[in-house]
This record gives C-alpha cells, structure tokens and sequence, in this order.
C-alpha cells in the first residue's frame, strides 16, 4: 500500500511555462486535495474533488486547473507558471469529504518558479 | 468566514516536561478538529482528531487535544516532551462547509 505518491519532488520552471504535477493514491479514496504550503501561512487549499469527473475550486485556485478521470489520480496542472507559484504542493486524499475524515497526504513537490 | 489560528510561530520547551501548543477556531455549525505533525521534507501526517463526543482527544505518539467549546480552542498537549517531538504542527479545522481550513502552523522545538 503505497499511500498518497507524487511527482516530481521537485521542479524549476520558467515564467510562462507549464506542466503537471502528478497525484496517485491506492486506498480507493473518494476525495482528494490540492495544497500549497507557504511559510507563515499554513497550507492552502486549491482544488479538490469529492469523486471521478467531480472538482471544485478552493481557496486559491486561480492559475490552476485540474481533472479527475479515475478515483486514483488527481493531477494539479499550471497553466502558465509565475513566480508566485513557487511553493510546496502536497496532495492529500481521505474516505469521504474532508470534514470528518483524517486526510492522508503526499510527500510534496517543491516548485521553484523563476 | 471560517478560520483557524495559532498564535505562537514557535514554542520551546525543555525535553521531559509537558508541552502545550495553542490553537483557536470560528466555523460555522459543528466543529471538526485535527492536529497534524510535519517533519522536514515530508508530507503532514496525522496526529488526533475531534469528531463529537469526550472533549479530552487521546492520539499518536502520546499527544492529546483538549475541545473547548466556551473558549473555541483544540491546545495539543503532551505530559512528558521528547527531543524527537521538535516539528511543525498544524491545527485545522472544519465546519459545515465540508472545506478544511489550516492554521499557520507552529514549530515545536524540544531541547535536551
């Protein structure tokens, strides 16, 4: 059981470019998360999904964009990156929704932006 | 609107004596609560839960929290600090939003 995996660890992009930072989990878990973790500021919820072909937008979700075409996989894409994305991303999936339920996370990918 | 907050950015304490880490919440119907644990470069694991029922909320690794509800707070607490406690926790928070919401965390630092 190898939990909540993503990819890459980490990353440098250049302003305006773009790609995706994958998310997997293995528990058959219906609801996933994105986060950005920046310091001082605890993390961030961006998007998050309640089930296949279900997303919604969180607290930060401009410049981001997501899918959910299988229970498993959640990835984050960055349309056109700015140095304001630079942070850590961390995934996180639990049973139902995240309300009553622990949330299991991701290792994290750091993401410089330059 | 919804939030959670802790108000120290780091606490330190001596190992073997307890410790205390604050955490106050404002959501919106019945509170879920949670306090996880992150070591450096790794993911936020979970440390305790408060769901409904004893306000006294016994977890991992000998950690507990205490619900208040007249002072709207979620302290994790420990008797007796290990050096190996030294991390940054989290406290979060949700409501009837169904949306959890983080505090700002705060690095624990336990000296030998």
């Amino acid at each position: 059981n190898a939990g909540v995996t993503q990819t890459p660890k980490f990353q440098v992009l250049k302003t305006g470019q773009s790609m995706t930072l994958q998310c997997a989990q293995d528990m058959n878990h219906e609801y996933m998360s994105w986060y950005r973790q920046d310091p001082g500021m605890g993390l961030r919820l961006i998007h998050y999904s309640v089930g296949a072909g279900i997303t919604d937008q969180g607290e930060v979700p401009n410049g981001y964009n997501v899918s959910r075409s299988t229970t498993e996989d959640f990835p984050l894409r960055l349309l056109s990156a700015a140095p304001s994305q630079t942070s850590v991303y961390f995934c996180a999936s639990s049973y139902v929704t995240g309300d009553a339920y622990e949330q299991y996370f991701g290792p994290g990918t750091r993401l410089t932006v330059t | 609107a919804q939030s959670v907050a802790q108000p120290e950015d780091q606490v330190n304490v001596a190992e073997g004596n307890p410790l205390t880490v604050k955490c106050t919440y404002s959501v919106s119907g019945n509170p879920y609560l949670f306090w996880y644990v992150q070591y450096p470069n790794r993911g936020l694991q979970f440390l305790l839960k408060y769901i409904t029922g004893d306000n006294l909320v016994k977890g991992s690794y000998g950690f507990e929290a205490e619900f208040n509800k007249s002072q709207t707070s979620f302290h994790l607490k420990k008797p007796s600090a290990l050096v190996s406690d030294s991390a940054l926790y989290f406290c979060a928070g949700s409501g009837n939003t169904g949306k959890l919401i983080f505090g700002q965390g705060t690095t624990l630092q336990v000296k030998p």
